[in-house]
């Protein structure tokens, strides 16, 4: 079973309906993080969380909200979508490695998202 | 503040011929770099990544990159391309935290 997962995977909505993207971890990590990728710009962070308290705004999270249930999920919410919103989301994890003594993100299979 | 630049989007090779992608950082600390793959329709794996220890980095399926911190530099190698090798690259900066900044990716073809 996959470390990182995404529900739903595909989704197709239309303008000013509210949707919620899921991501759920087995790896036990605290950070947790929200990426948006749009072609030719790499990803960018929308929302990341550092545990179950600390929730902070990336650098893209106007028109976007989360929600830190537990420390193993983490939702992305977009209030009322916009066609500028459709994009692929990308949910990520990570964790202090001591031997490197650097994090490293391990990454859901994404979610694509089409706002018509 | 903490910066990526790939200087190629695209980058066509050869079946069996050297690949090289280019990456250029910037970052007011020592910063640790990453090497992502993302296969059409996939998430992204780590490649390597380097994290102030030896300079020469290798990874998985080959590939290699050399941290060259005069010319803030983080170039991937392989020597002998695969067309499974076939995949968008991103190069990533990180300044000892946790958060991460993106290069723009770079997409490799490969031809038979």
């Amino acid at each position: 079973d996959a470390d990182v997962t995404q529900t739903p995977r595909n989704r197709i909505t239309k303008t000013g309906k509210r949707i919620m993207l899921e991501c759920s971890q087995t790896k036990g990590h605290d950070r947790m993080y929200w990426y948006r990728q749009d072609p030719g710009l790499g990803l960018q962070l929308i929302y990341y969380s550092f545990d179950v308290k600390d929730i902070n705004k990336g650098e893209i999270s106007d028109g976007y909200s989360v929600s830190r249930q537990a420390q193993a999920k983490f939702s992305l919410s977009l209030e009322s979508a916009i066609p500028n919103q459709t994009a692929l989301y990308f949910c990520a994890t990570s964790d202090f490695a001591v031997r490197t003594l650097s994090y490293e993100q391990y990454f859901g299979p994404g979610t694509r998202l089409t706002v018509t | 503040a903490q910066s990526v630049t790939q200087l190629d989007s695209h980058v066509s090779v050869s079946e069996g011929t050297p690949v090289l992608l280019r990456c250029n950082y910037s970052s007011s600390y020592s910063p640790s770099l990453f090497w992502y793959v993302q296969h059409p329709n996939k998430g992204l794996q780590l490649l390597l990544k380097y994290t102030s220890a030896a300079t020469l980095v290798k990874g998985i399926n080959g590939f290699e990159a050399e941290f060259k911190k005069s010319e803030t530099s983080f170039h991937l190698t392989k020597p002998s391309a695969h067309m499974s090798d076939a995949a968008e690259y991103f190069c990533v900066v990180s300044d000892g935290g946790s958060r991460l900044t993106f290069g723009e990716g770079t997409q490799l073809t490969v031809n038979p």
